[in-house]
């Protein structure tokens, strides 16, 4: 148990909607990552936060949204959802220590878009 | 050109065997990191070990080992004594200033061990 924490584990809905994927990092780490991690294309890095700010951004479409907030949980939300989203979204928050930064992934979310 | 490249899209081994997973990356970057993560069936990504680009010795981790060749710039994960449990994709990704200290990702290993 890496002591990141999502939920929920699967989500199923249809296509257009709207869905909102929440993180909760492990105890005293700043940092949020969420990536996303479909079938043809592998990890993709979406968005860093760090202590509620936004500090990198990756391969996130405009659809896509994120935001950390003071108790340093984290939210995506996802809209106009499309067949190709469906995906294993995952969370990762990290901690700097003497070999750097570390980042612990959550257990995922399993998003199917019908 | 690809930063990481994990040549192996899958390997068979032997229960007990070590086995050894091959990471070149890219970068002209003095400081970087590299990084092992195993991704079992169920999903979930495991952190595995760590290496710099200025440490002077290779990562151990338990069984795993990191066989860190700087000028040929490869970074296999060595896993000794091999068990079933092994059986997972193996990522492995790199930092560096490049990638604005995000981490870039191979496309995986996936190792299945053979009873």
């Amino acid at each position: 148990d890496s002591g990141v924490t999502q939920t929920p584990k699967h989500l199923i809905t249809a296509t257009g909607q709207r869905v909102t994927l929440r993180c909760s990092p492990r105890s005293g780490d700043l940092s949020v990552y969420w990536y996303q991690q479909s079938l043809d294309q592998g990890l993709q890095f979406l968005i860093q936060y760090y202590n509620g700010e936004e500090r990198a951004k990756g391969n996130i479409l405009e659809r896509f949204s994120a935001q950390q907030f003071p108790d340093l949980h984290s939210e995506l939300n996802l809209s106009s959802l499309e067949l190709g989203d469906s995906a294993l979204y995952f969370c990762a928050s990290s901690v700097t220590s003497l070999r750097g930064e570390t980042q612990y992934f959550g257990p995922g979310t399993r998003l199917l878009v019908l | 050109a690809q930063k990481i490249t994990q040549t192996q899209p899958g390997m068979f081994v032997q229960e007990k065997e070590a086995v050894t997973l091959d990471c070149t990356y890219d970068t002209s970057d003095p400081s970087y990191g590299l990084f092992w993560y195993k991704q079992p069936s169920s999903g979930e990504m495991i952190f595995l070990i760590y290496q710099g680009s200025y440490d002077q010795q290779n990562a151990t981790e338990g069984r795993y080992s990191l066989n860190f060749q700087k000028a040929r710039k490869s970074a296999n994960l060595v896993i000794s004594a091999s068990q079933l449990g092994d059986s997972a994709m193996y990522f492995c990704a790199m930092r560096d200033v490049d990638s604005n200290y995000q981490l870039i990702w191979g496309a995986g290993t996936k190792l299945i061990i053979k009873p």
